[in-house]
C-alpha cells in the first residue's frame, strides 16, 4: 500500500539556525498536507499543496511540493523555541477516505 | 464553525477493564471520521474510520472496535484492555474528498496499568 517517509527523525538545532524536513510517498498525491504537533498537543493544520513544484510560505516557513507530486519539504528560517514540535507530511488515499501520515519529524530548538 | 470534542482528556485503566472514547463533531453535516493512535514519541496509526453512520473501516486488527451511532458521534471501545493499548487516542474529522484536511480532537491520554 501507499507509504510516506519523512527525515530526519530528529532534529536538534541551535535557536536561529535553520530547519528541513523531507516528506517522500511511495505513490503520486493529488495534493499533500502539513500538520504541527506541539509537545503533549494535537497535530494542527498547517498547509496543503495542490500543483506540481508548488510553493508556499508561511513567514518563516516556506513548502514546497515535488514536480513528480511525490515529495515535499518544510524549511523553517531562523528557528525559533515556538517551532518546537513534531512535523508531519500527509497525503490522501482512497480518494480522499482517509490520509496517511508519515511518521513525523520531531524538532527540538536550543535556545 | 466547525469544531471536535472528545472526551475523556485523560484515563488510567486495569488490565482488563472496557474502554469507551467519545467524540462528537458540530457545525458540519455527514463528516468522514478517524480514531487514530499516538504511542509516546511516536507517528499518527490510524485504527479506523467511518465515512457515514455505521459503516466503520478497520486499519489495524486488535482488540478495539469503533462505532458510529450517529452522523457526528464516534465511539472506540474496547472490553478487556491490554497494557499495550496505552496511548494518545487522537478522533479527527474531514469532508469527503481528496482535496479536504483533516482536523483533529485534543486527544485522549490513555493509561493501562
Amino acid at each position: 500500500g501507499q507509504q510516506v517517509m519523512q527525515i530526519p527523525q530528529y532534529q536538534h538545532v541551535q535557536e536561529g539556525e535553520d530547519f528541513t524536513t523531507y516528506c517522500n510517498s511511495s505513490t503520486t498525491l493529488s495534493n499533500i498536507q502539513w500538520y504541527k504537533q506541539r509537545p503533549g498537543g494535537h497535530p494542527v493544520f498547517l498547509i496543503q499543496l495542490v500543483k506540481s513544484g508548488e510553493v508556499k510560505k508561511q513567514k518563516r516557513l516556506t513548502f514546497q511540493f515535488g514536480e513528480a507530486k511525490k515529495n515535499s519539504s518544510l524549511h523553517i528560517t531562523a528557528t525559533q523555541t515556538t517551532d518546537v514540535g513534531t512535523y508531519f507530511c500527509a497525503g490522501p488515499q482512497n480518494y480522499g477516505q482517509n490520509f496517511v501520515f508519515g511518521p513525523g519529524t520531531r524538532l527540538s530548538v536550543l535556545p | 464553525s466547525q469544531t471536535i470534542h472528545q472526551w475523556p482528556a485523560t484515563l488510567v485503566q486495569p488490565v482488563g477493564s472496557p474502554l469507551s472514547l467519545e467524540c462528537t463533531v458540530e457545525g458540519t453535516s455527514n463528516p468522514n471520521l478517524y480514531w487514530y493512535r499516538q504511542a509516546a514519541g511516536r507517528g499518527l496509526q490510524l485504527l479506523f474510520y467511518s465515512v457515514g453512520i455505521g459503516q466503520i473501516s478497520s486499519e489495524v486488527p486488535q482488540n478495539l472496535s469503533a462505532s458510529r451511532p450517529q452522523d457526528r458521534q464516534f465511539i472506540l471501545s474496547s472490553k478487556k484492555l491490554l497494557l499495550s493499548d496505552s496511548g494518545f487516542y487522537l478522533c479527527a474529522w474531514s469532508l469527503g474528498g481528496s482535496g479536504n484536511t483533516i482536523y483533529f480532537g485534543e486527544g485522549s491520554w490513555l493509561t493501562v496499568v
